[in-house]
């Protein structure tokens, strides 16, 4: 079974300029969880996405924003984007994110966007 | 709101055995996973403990205690491979959904 795929994998932008990152979960699963990594900051929760709907959001500003599609494929937006936010954008998927022994979420090899 | 703490660096020598703790505090616990990630890689799970208690998976160990908001994983027989970064995430109840909290991860260097 293939794992999460990302694209793109890396990613140059200016200030100001807008990004859209895509994220195809694994097939099955139905939640799709975003996370940004900075040095920094470690690994932190951007939004889950479950049957098209946003089901948890993370403290990141609206600047922020995702979708999924019925096929449960899941995009995040960017918009005027700045320097901080240049960092590794990770996509997990897991099968329905209830919160069961089962539930394990699977990482994405991640989008590396950089922003000069 | 949750806290995760663990160690930011940890050094130990192939062959032997080492372990990474974290301590949380948060509401509605509902598991804990340890996550390895290599340098420029995706994180790949390790294991999950939602009980409190030992899980052991081949040269890898966690234990739990929830009382004392305490997990640990265990390494042994360390092998250079093992150099990478160890994520403890706690996922909370938020009336369904997976959200992750992870601590900022401790960086393993194996030496010879």
């Amino acid at each position: 079974k293939a794992g999460v795929t990302q694209t793109p994998r890396y990613l140059i932008k200016t200030r100001g300029q807008q990004v859209t990152l895509s994220c195809s979960p694994i097939s099955g699963h139905r939640s799709v969880s975003w996370y940004q990594q900075t040095p920094g900051q470690g690994l932190q929760f951007l939004f889950e996405y479950f049957s098209e709907t946003q089901r948890n959001k993370g403290n990141f500003p609206g600047r922020f924003s995702g979708r999924q599609f019925s096929n449960s494929r899941s995009e995040m937006n960017v918009s005027t984007l700045e320097l901080g936010d240049s960092a590794l954008y990770l996509c997990a998927s897991s099968l329905a994110g209830m919160g069961t022994a089962e539930e394990t979420q699977y990482f994405g090899p991640g989008t590396r966007l950089l922003v000069l | 709101g949750q806290n995760i703490d663990q160690p930011t660096e940890m050094t130990a020598t192939e062959g032997a055995i080492v372990q990474i703790n974290c301590t949380y505090q948060t509401s509605g616990f509902n598991g804990l996973f340890w996550y390895q990630q290599h340098a420029g890689e995706a994180p790949t799970f390790l294991s999950y403990n939602v009980l409190d208690g030992l899980e052991e998976k081949g040269r890898f160990s966690s234990f739990l205690s929830r009382s004392k908001g305490y997990s640990y994983l265990l390494l042994k027989e360390l092998q250079m491979k093992d150099s990478a970064s160890y994520l403890c995430a706690v996922r909370r109840l938020t009336g369904g959904g997976n959200k992750l909290t992870f601590g900022t991860g401790t960086q393993l260097k194996v030496e010879l």
